[in-house]
């Protein structure tokens, strides 16, 4: 079965400053894919960044980068140049073939002016 | 064009009510998805349609009613709901199901509050 933690309930970070978003995965498959979602408060969940697991290099996405460690089973996202809109519920998800969506628990970021 | 529409946003209903939810996606993706979620919770897998035919039911109990009528349309009816069954109800759809893995993108959701 797969697992996925986020140990971090809540983040908060200043304006313009850069904030990591940790997350943790357990499979035992070799192909296997990774996202970051963001939900907003009362508002769409879209995706932020995806990485397939057979890919050494990070994905990136204007302000969002990912660290995937896969011996570590770590998959961070870094946000830098924090923005208000960026306040929201983001998922860490981990799929394997067959595109079911394991979740992490959430982290709330919280962006202060 | 990602956008994945839901009606109604909002829905009341008493325990002895029928109602349906509607969730519709224009961008020829043959994979979709309804999803419940609890407040501060991730989403939970409740059902999914590949080419409309239903490929998984996660155990979802059967006053949830899945209809796929067509490639674009997915429709959730609601029966008999319990107040536990309040939720954020959230459609989904997918270029495909299976391998390679195809990016879910998510509808605003429907707001149900069961009384």
């Amino acid at each position: 079965a797969q697992t996925v933690t986020q140990s971090q309930p809540e983040m908060s970070v200043q304006e313009a400053e850069t904030v990591t978003l940790s997350c943790t995965y357990d499979t035992s498959e070799s192909d296997y894919y990774l996202f970051w979602y963001k939900q907003p408060p009362s508002r769409q969940m879209i995706l932020v960044i995806r990485q397939e697991a057979y890919k050494q290099q990070n994905a990136t996405e204007n302000r969002f980068s990912v660290n995937f460690q896969k011996a570590a089973k770590s998959f961070s996202l870094k946000i830098s140049d924090s923005q208000l809109g960026d306040a929201a519920m983001y998922f860490c998800a981990q799929a394997n073939a067959g595109n079911m969506l394991t979740f992490g628990g959430g982290t709330r970021l919280m962006v202060k002016p | 064009d990602t956008e994945v529409t839901q009606t109604p946003k909002h829905l009341v209903m008493g325990m002895t009510n029928k109602k349906s939810l509607k969730c519709e996606q224009h961008m020829g993706h043959r994979a979709m998805y309804w999803y419940k979620q609890k407040a501060k919770k991730p989403p939970e897998l409740m059902f999914v349609y590949s080419y409309e035919k239903l490929s998984i039911n996660e155990s979802v109990p059967s006053r949830f009613s899945p209809e796929c009528p067509n490639s674009s349309l997915l429709n959730l009816h609601l029966h008999a709901l319990q107040p536990e069954d309040s939720a954020l109800y959230l459609c989904a759809s997918s270029q495909g199901w299976g391998a390679p893995v195809d990016t879910q993108y998510f509808g605003p959701g429907t707001r149900l509050t069961v009384l």
